[in-house]
């Protein structure tokens, strides 16, 4: 069965840090691997997914995610924190019977 | 495009009561339709998953006499939360996958409060 896992249910980060949200999955199949994020009160925004081909992979407003089969992880990544960036952020698996499995989600603060 | 809208964006209403909550594709025909719950602070929860014209499929621990989902169109899935209680107070979001693809669009979500 699939599963996700995210390291830190909670990540804080200076402005104009770098900010690292660590995702690991577990999958039977060839994954399709997700990260969205979502700010108070409001659905999901996809940020980024992963098919197939490239294993990095840019997203909207900076982010980026490296597959890594290896490591069985999908980590996303941005150059340089902003405040507008504090929201809860949830990677996903696309499971072989077509669902998406969620993560528990990484609640990402940006410090002035 | 790839719009989905929820509707009501917010509602309240009083234990013992139904809710319906009403999930569009906006510019494209949805083929699967999928619900979820989430509870504050938690992740999103998958309680069923509907095709066009059939009965849902409920996962596990769903009950699905509480929770009815029809999906009568290509466009329009509904959730009604039947004799509510305040345990069902939660924020519902729905989602559409349109024809020959694999993404899954999500709609705003619903926030239900039970009194």
């Amino acid at each position: 069965a699939q599963s996700v896992t995210q390291l830190g249910s909670h990540v804080s980060v200076s402005e104009g840090a770098l900010v690292l949200l660590r995702c690991n999955y577990s999958s039977s199949v060839p994954p399709y691997l997700f990260w969205y994020v979502q700010y108070p009160n409001q659905g999901l925004q996809l940020l980024l997914k992963y098919t197939t081909g490239a294993t990095l992979v840019k997203g909207i407003n900076g982010f980026e995610a490296e597959f890594k089969k290896s490591e069985t992880s999908f980590h996303l990544t941005k150059p340089s924190a902003h405040m507008s960036d504090a929201a809860e952020y949830f990677c996903a698996v696309k499971t072989s019977y077509d669902k998406v499995i969620f993560g528990p989600g990484t609640s990402l603060s940006v410090i002035p | 495009g790839a719009v989905v809208s929820q509707h009501p964006s917010w509602v309240i209403c009083k234990s013992g009561t139904s809710v319906k909550i009403e999930c569009r594709s906006l510019d494209f025909q949805a083929t699967t339709m999928f619900w979820y719950r989430q509870f504050p602070k938690q992740s999103l929860m998958l309680m069923a998953t509907s095709n066009e014209g059939s009965k849902a499929t409920y996962e596990q621990g769903v009950e699905k006499d509480k929770f009815l989902i029809n999906h009568a169109s290509l466009t329009l899935s509904t959730l009604t939360v039947t004799s509510a209680h305040p345990e069902d107070s939660s924020f519902y979001i729905c989602s559409a996958r349109g024809i020959s693809t694999y993404e899954q669009y999500f709609g705003p979500g619903t926030r239900l409060t039970v009194t």
